[in-house]
C-alpha cells in the first residue's frame, strides 16, 4: 500500500535558523509529490510540487524541496525561518496513472522561537 | 469568490442527526475532492468528482456518507445518522483540470462536532 511518512511529529527552531522537514514515500513508481502548509483553522496551502525534471524545486515563501529517488524522499527546506512560518506541514503524493487523490503524511508541527 | 468556499465553517449536531456540508469550488474547476481530517492527523480522501460524475468514492467510510455534485459545480457531502466518530474537519478541494499532476486548492473546511 502506498504510504507517506513524516517521521518528525513536532519540530522547534529559532527564528532565523535553517529548517528541514523530512518526508519519505513508499511506492514502486515515482509519484507526484507535494508539500502543503496548514495554519490553525485554515485549509491547506500549496508550497511546492515535483513532477519530473530538476530534483530541486522552488516554492512560495522561500521554501524549497529536493527529490531523492534513491532514498524515496522529498524533504522540505528553508534557509532562514520566520515566526510566521509556524504552522503544520504536510507532505502528500498522488500516484502516477489513474489515481487523482492526494495521500497525506501525518504532518509535522513547526514551532518557531523568537 | 477567488477561492474554494465551504459552509458552514462549524457544525454541531447531536448523534443520530443528518448533516449537509457544502463546497463551492473555484469557478471553472473540473475536479472536486472531499477529504476528512481527524484531529492531529493528515487529511484522508473520501471521494472525487470530475464535473458531475463521481468517479471515485472508495474513501467514504460507510453508506451513511453520500456526496453529490449535480451540475458539476457546487458539491454537497451528506452524513446520515451521525456518530461521534464522524467528528472531524471536512475539507473540499478543487483543481482546474482532471490530471493527477494538477495542484489541488483547498477550502478552509467545515469543523463537524457530534455530541
Amino acid at each position: 500500500a502506498q504510504s507517506v511518512t513524516q517521521p518528525d511529529i513536532h519540530i522547534t527552531v529559532s527564528e532565523g535558523a535553517s529548517l528541514e522537514l523530512r518526508c519519505n514515500y513508499s511506492y514502486g513508481a515515482t509519484p507526484y509529490l507535494f508539500w502543503y502548509v496548514q495554519s490553525p483553522g485554515q485549509g491547506l496551502q500549496l508550497l511546492l510540487k515535483y513532477f519530473s525534471g530538476d530534483t530541486l524545486v522552488q516554492g512560495i515563501k522561500g521554501f524549497e524541496a529536493e527529490f531523492k529517488r534513491s532514498q524515496s524522499s522529498f524533504n522540505l527546506r528553508k534557509p532562514s525561518v520566520h515566526w510566521s512560518d509556524a504552522a503544520e506541514y504536510f507532505c502528500a503524493v498522488v500516484r502516477s496513472g489513474s489515481a487523482r487523490q492526494l495521500t497525506f503524511g501525518s504532518g509535522t508541527q513547526l514551532t518557531v522561537l523568537p | 469568490g477567488a477561492g474554494v468556499s465551504q459552509s458552514p465553517r462549524y457544525k454541531v449536531a447531536k448523534r443520530g442527526q443528518d448533516v449537509a456540508l457544502r463546497c463551492d469550488p473555484i469557478s471553472g474547476h473540473v475536479s472536486l475532492f472531499w477529504y476528512q481530517q481527524a484531529l492531529g492527523q493528515g487529511p484522508e480522501f473520501l471521494t472525487y468528482f470530475q464535473n458531475e460524475a463521481q468517479l471515485d468514492k472508495s474513501g467514504l467510510p460507510s453508506d451513511r456518507f453520500f456526496a453529490e455534485r449535480p451540475e458539476g459545480s457546487v458539491s454537497t457531502l451528506k452524513i446520515q445518522r451521525t456518530q461521534q466518530e464522524d467528528s472531524a474537519v471536512y475539507l473540499c478541494a478543487s483543481s482546474l483540470r482532471q490530471g493527477n499532476n494538477q495542484p489541488q486548492h483547498f477550502g478552509d473546511g467545515t469543523r463537524l462536532s457530534i455530541l
